[in-house]
């Protein structure tokens, strides 16, 4: 069955501190993995996205890190910020060859940054 | 980068009435619609997809003729809740991709918030 789980569900860190998100997925074929920011009330924007082939990449404060071996990516955000408050979100896309959309979405890590 | 719109962005009706929700790809030609549901700590949910000019294809579950969805033209689809009462109460996402992208590369517009009385 093609799954993505996400851990913790939830986490509360102090502004200015790092904190890694994990995702484990089963997804099946592989295309591609990226990670969302989703801020409460508000459509998923993407941070990253990676390929089979790529381990790391980063945008800004944020690196994600992909074992394809062993189907496990984390989110790496350094420095937090009061707006970091948001919920990530891991999604894995099938390799398709249709027009379905093919995205299978974990539930997220909601992630609070306090002062 | 490509910008999607959803309108109106948050909506409150009573029960038994008809709801519209547009969908639109601001900066690019979108040939592909996809219409998401999410409830409260949940993950989004593919409702359906919808390629311009055509039927749009639905999730299993989901009830096409509560649900209506048009997509008649590249920039614009629409999420029609028919008779609609509180379970359908939800966020409604729609993202939008444009060709056949290498990634299959989808952008979201901001929700709506759909709550029924």
């Amino acid at each position: 069955k093609n799954q993505v789980e996400q851990s913790p569900q939830s986490l509360i860190i102090l502004e200015g501190k790092n904190c890694t998100l994990q995702c484990n997925y089963t997804v099946s074929p592989f295309s591609n993995l990226r990670w969302y920011k989703q801020d409460t009330g508000r459509g998923p924007v993407s941070l990253t996205i990676m390929t089979f082939s790529e381990n790391t990449k980063s945008n800004g404060r944020y690196t994600a890190t992909l074992d394809a071996d062993t189907k496990q990516s984390s989110l790496h955000i350094t420095a937090s910020q009061l707006s970091d408050s948001a919920s990530y979100i891991c999604v894995v896309s099938r390799r398709y060859g249709g027009s379905q959309g093919n995205l299978i979405f974990g539930k997220g890590t909601k992630l609070s940054v306090k002062p | 980068g490509a910008v999607v719109s959803q309108h109106p962005s948050w909506v409150i009706c009573k029960s038994g009435t008809s709801v519209k929700i547009e969908c639109r790809s601001l900066d690019f030609q979108a040939t592909t619609m996809f219409w998401y549901r999410q409830f409260p700590k949940q993950s989004l949910m593919l409702m359906a997809t919808s390629n311009e000019g055509s039927k749009a294809t639905y999730e299993q579950g989901v009830e096409k003729d509560k649900f209506l969805i048009n997509h008649a033209s590249l920039t614009l689809s629409t999420l029609t809740v028919t008779s609609a009462h509180p379970e359908d109460s939800s966020f409604y996402i729609c993202s939008a991709r444009e060709g056949q992208p290498l990634y299959n590369e989808q952008f979201f517009g901001p929700g709506t918030r759909l709550t029924v009385l």
